[in-house]
């Protein structure tokens, strides 16, 4: 059982550089989220998307785009790294949108921005 | 801004002993969840409470959701090393239908 699978684990990026964080998903799941994790605080929603084609903001979504061309995969586009960045970042999936319909997430890209 | 507080945030005692810890708002929600992550891991559900009042149990784990649906706390029994973990609250804020808002999360040790 893969669930949610993200890449790369770790990745150190020089401010201005890009990269894409990758993840699938092999549950069929329609509705799929990105998180960043920092310390101290709570989980924040980067983007989410309720199926393929379609993606929303969440709460923190500048300097982040996405896309969702399957419903396996939903990568997270970093174009121009700054320090405010650095962070952990999850991807997770879920049957419904409804609030309080378990998420369930990959194990993370730990990034760092110097 | 509507905040879930999580205390305490930092907690190891020894094997054997019994815990709490706490999610608590000044808002009332429809519902709450309870996640545990592992370092280097992903958080992963334990529990949705709905109902005011409700009590879920899971094996040496009780989770009570408060009367009022403000707050909801989480009592471990004869804590284990495998109890180990980042406990996280998170329930979604009541204008929205698909954000959870997060709580910082209690660090919990059990040492054996």
């Amino acid at each position: 059982n893969a669930g949610v699978t993200q890449t790369p684990k770790f990745r150190i990026l020089k401010i201005g550089q890009s990269m894409t964080l990758q993840c699938t998903q092999d549950m069929n799941h329609n509705y799929m989220y990105w998180y960043r994790q920092d310390p101290g605080m709570g989980l924040k929603l980067i983007y989410y998307s309720v199926g393929a084609g379609i993606t929303d903001k969440g709460e923190v979504p500048n300097g982040y785009n996405v896309s969702r061309s399957t419903t396996e995969d939903f990568p997270l586009r970093l174009e121009l790294a700054a320090p405010s960045q650095t962070s952990v970042y999850f991807c997770a999936s879920s049957t419904t949108l409804q609030a309080g319909s378990p998420l369930h997430f990959g194990n993370g890209t730990r990034l760092t921005v110097t | 801004t509507q905040l879930l507080e999580q205390s305490p945030q930092f907690l190891s005692i020894q094997e054997g002993e019994n815990l709490t810890v706490y999610c608590n708002s000044s808002s009332v929600f429809s519902s709450l969840q309870w996640y545990r992550q592992e370092p280097g891991e992903g958080p992963v559900l334990l529990v949705t409470v709905v109902t005011g009042g409700e009590v879920k149990k899971l094996k040496r784990l009780t989770f009570q959701f408060g009367d009022a649906r403000k707050d909801s706390s989480l009592h471990i029994t004869a804590a284990q090393p495998g109890d180990t973990g980042l406990y996280l609250c998170a329930a979604p804020p009541g204008r929205s239908n698909y954000q959870l808002i997060w709580g910082a999360g209690t660090k919990l040790i059990i040492k054996p």
